[in-house]
């Protein structure tokens, strides 16, 4: 199965409401975690990171959590804006080959639209 | 500079040629890593140089791929006999700790036609 889960693919909310998006890992040594923002036509652009020894992050309206006994993560955004439409990724650091370095992977994003 | 700098930004090219992309990461940044997004899916990691040596090359594709950091700043990704598939967009990322806190540039979107 894939490294990294991303869920759900699409997300459509109204102007002012909460979005939340989850993600599942397997890989147990996994230390880093940062979500990434991509709009039309951009490269990603990180927006928030966490690691393995913080249960919880918040930078004003955007929190992540992390459980990782059960290796999965969380995007919380509240009081979404039409301005933070765009797809949303997130990532886990995972070792691509034995003796190789932890690279982040990344999941297959979410589509978030904010309608005003 | 103040980002990541990757040039063209498009390129379209005939099945069978060789296509170089260049990546100027930000000064100072030490680790740069090359990624590949298809359409709808997430970047998917393909080689990462700290300084001038790849120090982890296992996401490259086939060995029609190579990419070099000859002096530890510009990377220069080189697909050979490009094929239909490698069409894609190709994102460059820089950052001073190793695969954390990247900042991506804006990528080259490769066409094979």
């Amino acid at each position: 199965g894939e490294n990294v889960e991303q869920h759900p693919s699409t997300l459509s909310v109204q102007e002012g409401d909460s979005a939340v998006i989850k993600c599942t890992y397997s890989d147990s040594a996994s230390n880093y975690f940062p979500w990434y923002k991509q709009e039309l036509g951009k490269g990603p652009q990180l927006i928030i990171d966490i690691r393995s020894n913080v249960g919880e992050k918040k930078d004003q309206r955007i929190a992540v959590t992390l459980n990782k006994t059960a290796k999965h993560f969380s995007l919380h955004i509240t009081e979404t804006q039409p301005e933070d439409s765009a797809v949303y990724f997130c990532a886990a650091s995972i070792r691509h080959s034995s003796g190789g370095s932890y690279i982040p992977t990344f999941g297959r994003g979410t589509s978030l639209i904010v309608h005003p | 500079g103040a980002g990541v700098s990757q040039t063209p930004s498009n390129k379209v090219t005939e099945k069978g040629k060789y296509v170089e992309l260049r990546c100027d990461p930000i000064s100072g940044h030490t680790a740069l890593y090359w990624y590949r997004q298809s359409l709808g899916q997430g970047p998917e990691f393909l080689i990462y140089f700290q300084g001038t040596g790849a120090a982890d090359d296992s996401g490259l594709p086939n060995d029609r791929f190579f990419a070099v950091r000859p002096e530890g700043s510009v990377s220069t990704l080189k697909i050979q006999r490009t094929e239909r598939g490698d069409s894609a967009v190709y994102l460059c990322a820089s950052s001073l700790e190793t695969g954390e806190c990247y900042t991506f540039g804006s990528g080259t979107r490769l066409t094979v036609v």
